[in-house]
């Protein structure tokens, strides 16, 4: 089946600094990654869109340049969290389109990423 | 807006009932349904996707739509302790869309 790998998978890192989340298709061409954000207890946010090879569509109040997104290729998306602050603490997961897991309409997750900001 | 709802729960069943989880949406022009399952901690597993109305069985799982009063359930067959977990419905419309996820039931299994 499809599989998208996300790395980290648990990332500290001191306030200020900024931190790279990687998410790479194994065995089938994402033309179009989401993220998102989850806070304990509450549901998924998606943060932006991207497609490959194009610049990103965020969603309402989601700072563009704090949270930098490339698709460069049809197999790996980055989420940069630029000068990262104990609130951007999270939990970010992606999840490219594409691939047969679900059927033509296949949406796969990566394993998301515990992100801590201290 | 396209929005999803579903109740929050908890929702409680004992060891080898039948769970069952409710889903609305409210655009019409949603094409298909998708039903996650989010242990604590960890990222969504597809459990099952519907388009056409009416069931759609995959194990113990049924997964049932009726577009006319947009709704979609889960059910459950002989629920397990490990079948414990958030249980997340999403809608998809068309095209590279995200998915539209409601904000999760969260579903207890008592042994």
């Amino acid at each position: 089946g499809a599989v998208v790998s996300q790395h980290p998978s648990r990332v500290i890192c001191k306030s200020g600094t900024s931190v790279k989340i990687e998410c790479r298709s194994l065995d089938f061409q994402a033309t179009t990654m989401f993220w998102y954000r989850q806070f304990p207890k509450q549901s998924l946010m998606l943060m932006a869109t991207s497609n490959e090879g194009s610049k990103a569509t965020y969603e309402q109040g989601v700072e563009k340049d704090k949270f930098l997104i490339n698709h460069a290729s049809l197999t790996l998306s980055t989420l940069t969290v630029t000068s990262a602050h104990p609130e951007d603490s999270s939990f970010y997961i992606c999840s490219a389109r594409g691939g047969r897991t679900g059927g033509d309409y296949g949406y796969t997750f990566g394993s998301g990423t515990r992100l801590t900001v201290v | 807006q396209k929005e999803v709802e579903q109740n929050s729960g908890p929702l409680s069943v004992p060891e080898g009932a039948i769970a069952s989880l409710n889903c609305t949406y409210s655009d019409r022009g949603s094409q298909s349904f998708f039903w996650y399952r989010q242990y604590s901690g960890k990222s969504p597993e597809l459990i099952m996707f519907i388009y056409s109305n009416g069931d759609k069985e995959d194990g113990r799982f049924t997964a049932q739509l009726n577009k006319a009063s947009q709704y979609v359930s889960l059910l459950i067959r002989d629920s397990q302790p490990s079948d414990s977990a958030t249980y997340l419905c999403a809608a998809y419309s068309s095209g590279n869309t995200p998915l539209v996820f409601g904000k999760g039931t969260r579903l207890s299994v008592i042994a």
